[in-house]
């Protein structure tokens, strides 16, 4: 089943206290993205990369960090945490830069940042 | 930079019957895409339909219609005979023709009574 997976769904936890969100995709998709979806606002991209070793800035990319070692996979890094990223966030995928093919979403994960 | 406007934060409607979600848009390109995604408790991203902006026939999908209106930058979801299962957040998307990245208006809460 072609699918974007997430890890954690769920976190709680400190100010500072370094974090990963995992996304993994299935589908060989050469585009990968992560958003945040905050009320209000919508869904606000926060990087993208548009094929491995190959990332650049979405349009909130402060205090997040990501890496693009190997295809399907696909982190996104929060260094030190604070109380403004809580969020829920998502990762998507797609076949390349341009496909007029429809994103894959994953399922969201909430993260709460004390 | 394109922007997607939704000016309804909440709507209702009655089982069975018909409403319509509205969704505006500002851009300069001539190609793009219009999505309209369902996110319903659970918290996924659902596509409804979508639109190519070169294609003038409006697209349906079973009993989801769009109005696209390119000169008017206006692409509102009509949904008929509306069901339990309709209620959620719908978020209207952009993305232009050659790139990947969505960029979503803030959302309409769609509340159906029985």
């Amino acid at each position: 089943e072609a699918q974007v997976t997430q890890n954690p769904r769920y976190l709680i936890t400190v100010t500072g206290k370094k974090l990963t969100v995992t996304c993994s995709q299935n589908m060989n998709h050469e585009y990968m993205s992560w958003y945040r979806q905050d009320p209000g606002l919508g869904l606000r991209q926060i990087y993208y990369s548009m094929n491995v070793e190959v990332t650049d800035k979405g349009d909130v990319p402060e205090g997040y960090k990501v890496s693009r070692k190997e295809k399907r996979n696909f982190p996104l890094i929060l260094e030190s945490p604070s109380p403004n990223q809580t969020s829920l966030y998502f990762c998507a995928s797609s076949e390349w830069q341009g496909s007029n093919q429809p994103q894959h979403f994953g399922d969201g994960t909430r993260l709460s940042i004390l | 930079a394109q922007t997607v406007t939704q000016s309804q934060p909440e709507m209702s409607v009655q089982e069975a019957e018909t409403v319509t979600l509205s969704c505006t848009y500002d851009t300069s390109e001539s190609d793009y895409y219009l999505f309209w995604y369902k996110q319903p408790p659970s918290r996924q991203m659902i596509l409804v339909i979508r639109q190519e902006a070169y294609k003038q026939q409006n697209a349906t999908e079973n009993r989801f219609s769009v109005n696209f209106q390119k000169a008017a930058k206006s692409f509102s979801l009509k949904i008929s005979d509306s069901q339990l299962g309709d209620a959620a957040m719908y978020f209207c998307a952009y993305r232009s023709a050659g790139g990947n990245k969505l960029v979503f208006g803030a959302g309409t809460i769609l509340r159906v009574k029985s």
